[in-house]
């Protein structure tokens, strides 16, 4: 079975703060992604990786950077958090480029920022 | 743009009963069509995939249909139960390049006992 872990279930952090949310997945996939998920919006596709030091960005990119230095795990970085970032955060992991292919989810990371 | 509309935003059905849910896409060109299951504080997990060919296909008490050319899709649920309640999600994918998958909003479904 595919697993895709994420750091932390829920975190609370502080305005301005650095904040570090980590995905790990086990099935040696080589495309990463992260999303957001709020109320009424559904998923949104913040960044994507293709392959190790590889990114592109999603939808809505801005206020976000990522690092793939290695192909199991992918992190999103939230440079200076505002409370806009409050959100349940989802990553997930594809095996590769193809149009069949699933995409695994990890459990998410509720994050709110005061 | 590509676009993918979901309905009911919400469903309230009692146990055993049977319902539809409702996916139209605008996404071109075409490659595939999945539903997925998000039950609350977890991930979405895949229920079923389709292809441009298929126009039924089924998962235990999940039936999915695809109308490529009215580009429509639905998920009946039979028999329904308490743990079916969950958000359902229509995802389509678009060939070619990084083959980004365009999400719906989901449709949030109650079973009551």
């Amino acid at each position: 079975d595919v697993k895709v872990t994420q750091s932390s279930r829920y975190l609370v952090k502080r305005t301005g703060e650095k904040v570090f949310l980590e995905c790990v997945q086990d099935m040696d996939h080589e495309n990463m992604f992260w999303y957001r998920q709020d109320p009424g919006l559904g998923l949104r596709l913040i960044y994507f990786s293709y392959d190790v030091k590889m990114k592109e960005k999603g939808d809505i990119p801005e206020g976000y950077s990522v690092s793939r230095e290695k192909k199991e795990r992918f992190s999103l970085i939230l440079e200076s958090a505002s409370t806009n970032q409050t959100s349940m955060y989802l990553c997930a992991s594809r095996f590769s480029v193809g149009g069949g292919l699933e995409q695994y989810f990890g459990p998410g990371t509720r994050l709110t920022v005061t | 743009k590509n676009q993918v509309e979901q309905s009911p935003q919400s469903l309230i059905i009692l146990e055993g009963k049977n319902c539809t849910l409702q996916c139209n896409y605008t996404v071109s060109p075409f490659s595939n069509l999945r539903w997925y299951k998000q039950d609350t504080g977890r991930g979405p997990v895949s229920l079923t995939i389709m292809t441009f060919s298929e126009n039924t296909k089924s998962n235990g008490r999940y039936t999915a249909t695809l109308d490529a050319d009215t580009k429509q899709s639905s998920l009946h649920i039979t028999a329904s139960q308490l743990s079916d309640s969950a958000s359902y999600i229509c995802v389509v994918s678009a060939k070619g390049g990084s083959y980004i998958p365009t999400f719906g909003r989901g449709t949030s479904l109650i079973v009551h006992p």
